[in-house]
């Protein structure tokens, strides 16, 4: 059953800490991609992978990090660096059709 | 620069009714749309898309108009159900080339209600 998955759901952090969402798809697409999306704005790029070992800045990547050592997994890390970091964020799986981009359910972080 | 732009935050219709979801773009690079519907705490799903070559794209109930010389797209959903109510995306994407290929740039969404 292929599919994007992320977790956690839901995640709460204290101030000052960093913490990594997951991202892991079973599609064998080569694209991937971390958008945040926060009330009354729309999904914003934060970094994209095309292959394997390189990807790129969004638009928003300031205070984020991210690898990507395998194909399945595109881990983002929120550093304490980011100074708004509560959103929604969502991670991509992208396939050759642009039709085929799949988003995962998201995960929620809360910065208590 | 909100290059994508979705100037109605809400929309309410009657079940039955045509809903009408409008969106702007300001980057004439762009050749690729797409809409996508989201529910609360769901990620996006893909709705219907349309190349800058067409004017017109239809799958069943939904239906998607460009206009590209005044830059607006628009999904007409009809007849409008109560399970189609969510906040809708629409997303734009210059596909030859350059630095940010396959990235998309999405509207702030609107959220549709169908009342029953």
């Amino acid at each position: 059953d292929g599919g994007i998955t992320q977790s956690p759901k839901y995640l709460f952090r204290k101030e000052g800490q960093n913490v990594t969402l997951s991202c892991e798809q079973n599609l064998n697409h080569d694209a991937m991609y971390w958008y945040r999306q926060d009330p009354g704005q729309g999904l914003r790029l934060i970094y994209y992978s095309q292959i394997v070992n390189d990807f790129q800045k969004g638009d928003i990547a300031e205070g984020y990090s991210v690898s990507r050592e395998k194909k399945e997994s595109f881990p983002l890390t929120v550093t304490s660096a980011q100074k708004n970091p509560t959103a929604f964020y969502l991670c991509v799986s992208r396939g050759p059709s642009y039709n085929e981009q799949f988003f995962g359910p998201g995960t929620r972080l809360t910065v208590l | 620069d909100q290059q994508v732009k979705q100037n109605s935050p809400s929309l309410s219709v009657q079940e039955g009714r045509i809903s009408i979801l409008n969106c702007d773009y300001t980057n004439s690079m762009f050749d690729y749309f797409l809409w996508y519907k989201k529910y609360p705490a769901e990620g996006p799903t893909f709705l219907i898309s349309i190349s800058s070559i067409k004017d017109k794209n239809e799958d069943g109930r939904f239906t998607v108009f460009l206009n590209k010389s005044a830059k607006h797209l628009s999904l007409h959903i009809v007849p409008s159900q109560p399970g189609d109510s969510a906040v809708y995306f629409c997303a734009a994407s210059a596909r030859a080339g350059g630095t940010s290929y396959g990235k998309l740039t999405f509207g702030q969404g609107t959220i549709l209600t169908v009342h029953p």
